[in-house]
């Protein structure tokens, strides 16, 4: 079993709505990421929080919105969404490493978006 | 810049025989690397690293990669195959003269593996 949790495992979404991803981890992992991830396609990194502050984002769209309450978890806010924007959305956490960051990620399943 | 190869889209292999999945890669530097895979409907898996020291690198359920550095490559393998290794394989790397806050992984386009019974 996954030590990241991601939640909902499914969503269904239209262009209109507004949704929410969320991501916990109680590993002590000071750093987390949002991924999202085409069928057969690698993991493209979105945003990086490292200390509860966004350190990347990766020229993501402004329909996607991150937030990091404390250290535990992480949430990816979803408004006007396009239908291009149906993928698999992973949340990863690692260990900061005293800031060299060499450790692995560790992944969560994922939710899969489908906007309509 | 960093980037990552994986040539080979697919690979069929019969169990019990030896599995390898090609990666190869380009830093500026010495390289952080890394191998994940993933089952259907799941998470990346971690499966193993190289940051530095030997070579040859042995991580979870019975792989191993070995770095070469003057090929640039990071192959994995596992000795004997199994069915349930059939998943995406990913090869990921970082270079650490780019400074980042975070594991700024660059990863490789996936190997579907596929082992026979």
């Amino acid at each position: 079993d996954t030590e990241v949790t991601q939640t909902p495992k499914h969503l269904v979404m239209g262009m209109t709505n507004k949704k929410s991803l969320k991501c916990e981890q109680h590993m002590g992992h000071r750093a987390m990421y949002w991924y999202k991830q085409k069928a057969k396609k690698p993991p493209e990194l979105m945003f990086v929080y490292s200390y509860e502050k966004l350190s990347i984002n990766e020229s993501v769209p402004s329909r996607f919105s991150p937030e990091c309450p404390n250290s535990s978890l992480l949430n990816l806010h979803l408004h006007a969404l396009q239908p291009e924007d149906s993928a698999l959305y992973l949340c990863a956490s690692s260990l900061a490493d005293a800031g060299t960051y060499n450790s692995p990620l560790h992944f969560g399943n994922g939710t899969r978006l489908t906007v309509t | 810049a960093q980037s990552v190869a994986q040539p080979e889209d697919q690979v069929n292999v019969a169990e019990g025989n030896p599995l390898t999945v090609k990666c190869t890669y380009s830093v500026s530097g010495n390289p952080y690397l890394f191998w994940y895979v993933q089952y259907p409907n799941r998470g990346l898996q971690f499966l193993l690293k190289y940051i530095t020291g030997d070579n040859l690198v042995k991580g979870s359920y019975g792989f191993e990669a070995e770095f070469n550095k003057s090929q640039t490559s990071f192959h994995l393998k596992k000795p004997s195959a199994l069915v349930s290794d059939s998943a995406l394989y990913f090869c990921a790397v970082r270079d650490p003269m780019i400074k980042a806050a975070g594991n700024k992984l660059t990863f490789g386009g996936g190997t579907r593996v596929l082992v026979k019974p």
